[in-house]
């Protein structure tokens, strides 16, 4: 198992330009999510899905898109890039939170680290 | 308003000592809280959970406190080595909702 795959590992965008993160995960996980984490700010929410067809809006969604057409991927867009954007991306992946049957751990990728200049 | 708070000051202890970290929260009622490694230019790592009906859980050299009352969770590292060094995030599940809300982490630094 591959895990949570996130692509580009780097990636340099001008202001206003758009471009779409990659994330993959090869667990049948329903839950998926991405995150932004910025120097000394810890995690942020950026959208998350239950599963394939419904996404949800995090604690930072404005800038973002986000599909799950299927289970496996949940790609992110940044339509208009801002220099407020420049972060590092971590996208993860979990099984239903609930239960005790399971940690609800989450499964991160590697992480994508997009600056915007 | 909700607030998790981790000690943003690097924890520098020598090997072979325990390293404790704190974890506080305000205005939740976690179902259940999570601790997470992180190392440089790598995504964060699950270590361990704990309920919020439980005291205390362990793994390995690792132990987790939960004090609904004081609102906190202490994590433990026994004998701790080197390859301990990184930063250590904690995570809450508010009851009734599906995401998890991370702290901002905290270093820790051992020293041979």
């Amino acid at each position: 198992n591959a895990g949570v795959t996130q692509t580009p590992k780097f990636r340099i965008l001008k202001i206003g330009q758009s471009m779409t993160l990659q994330c993959t995960q090869d667990m049948n996980h329903n839950y998926m999510y991405w995150y932004r984490q910025d120097p000394g700010m810890g995690l942020k929410l950026i959208y998350y899905s239950v599963g394939a067809g419904i996404t949800d809006k995090g604690e930072v969604p404005n800038g973002y898109n986000v599909s799950r057409s299927t289970t496996e991927d949940f790609p992110l867009r940044l339509e208009l890039a801002a220099p407020s954007q420049t972060s590092v991306y971590f996208c993860a992946s979990s099984l239903l939170p609930h239960g005790t049957a399971n940690t609800g751990e989450l499964f991160f990728g590697e992480g994508s680290r997009l600056t915007v200049l | 308003s909700q607030k998790i708070e981790q000690n943003s000051e690097a924890l520098n202890i020598q090997e072979g000592k325990t390293a404790t970290l704190t974890c506080n929260y305000t205005n939740y009622s976690p179902a259940y809280l999570q601790w997470y490694r992180q190392d440089p230019g790598r995504g964060p790592v699950f270590l361990l959970l704990i309920r919020e009906n439980e005291k205390e859980k362990r793994k390995e050299r690792l132990k987790v406190t939960f004090d609904t009352t004081l609102k906190q969770s202490l994590f433990h590292i026994t004998a701790s080595q080197p390859a301990d060094s990184a930063t250590y995030l904690c995570a809450l599940r508010n009851s009734g909702y599906s995401t998890l809300t991370f702290g901002k982490g905290t270093m820790l630094l051992v020293s041979p």
